[in-house]
């Protein structure tokens, strides 16, 4: 499997634009998550789904962040409008659910945000 | 609210020698504790992990020990290489949440 994938793996963007990441989990994983990395806060969840449904977004930000899995396959990230304050390597993960014996959360490689 | 306190921040130690990095959890739910190590520009990759069940656990120069009373646990690398140079973050999971601590840089001189 070519684990998680994430695109673009670098975005630049200007304050107020709408920015979107996308996730592809790794085939098979049931739970897929939403993280935000930056110096201040350190690895922060955002969201996570199980079999395509929110159950828990206590930790997305603001309304200007909203995040979808329209099927089992690909998920997507969206901000609108962007704010300077956004910027930070935002990561996926995915796992496999209770049967299927681990705890391991697979991470993507990340995409770097800036918003200038 | 859930919190993972880790420590030292940043660790230098001479190539050969061995590296600790201790971490604090305040859920007493947790029970699944794993450490990831990420390299520049990548993302986290899981290097060991335990279970509340177990107290120690080694995998080659890598061990993780766990004080379930005292809600501690702690990263134990041995004969440190150059190559173990990178950002290494706890967690502390209950269900699915993980809860990572703050980092910790790791230099090994050579």
């Amino acid at each position: 499997d070519a684990g998680v994938i994430q695109s673009p793996r670098h975005e630049v963007t200007e304050m107020g634009q709408e920015v979107t990441l996308r996730c592809k989990p790794i085939s098979g994983h049931d739970y897929l998550f939403w993280y935000r990395q930056t110096m201040m806060r350190g690895l922060e969840l955002l969201i996570y789904f199980n079999n395509n449904v929110p159950i828990d977004d206590s930790g997305m930000p603001e309304d200007r962040f909203s995040a979808k899995m329209p099927n089992a396959s690909f998920s997507t990230l969206k901000i609108q409008p962007s704010e300077p304050r956004d910027s930070a390597v935002y990561f996926c993960a995915s796992r496999t659910g209770p049967s299927g014996g681990g705890n391991e959360q697979f991470f993507g490689p990340g995409t770097r945000l800036t918003v200038l | 609210g859930e919190n993972v306190e880790q420590h030292p921040s940043t660790l230098s130690v001479q190539e050969g020698d061995s590296a600790v990095i201790k971490c604090t959890y305040s859920d007493s739910a947790s029970n699944y504790f794993p450490w990831y190590k990420q390299e520049l520009g990548k993302g986290p990759q899981l290097i060991i992990d335990i279970r509340s069940n177990v107290g120690e656990k080694k995998d080659q120069r890598i061990a993780v020990t766990l004080n379930k009373t005292a809600k501690h646990f702690s990263l134990h690398i041995t004969e440190t290489q150059p190559e173990d140079s990178a950002v290494y973050f706890c967690a502390a999971s209950g269900v699915y949440k993980y809860i990572f601590g703050t980092g910790t840089r790791l230099k090994v001189l050579a």
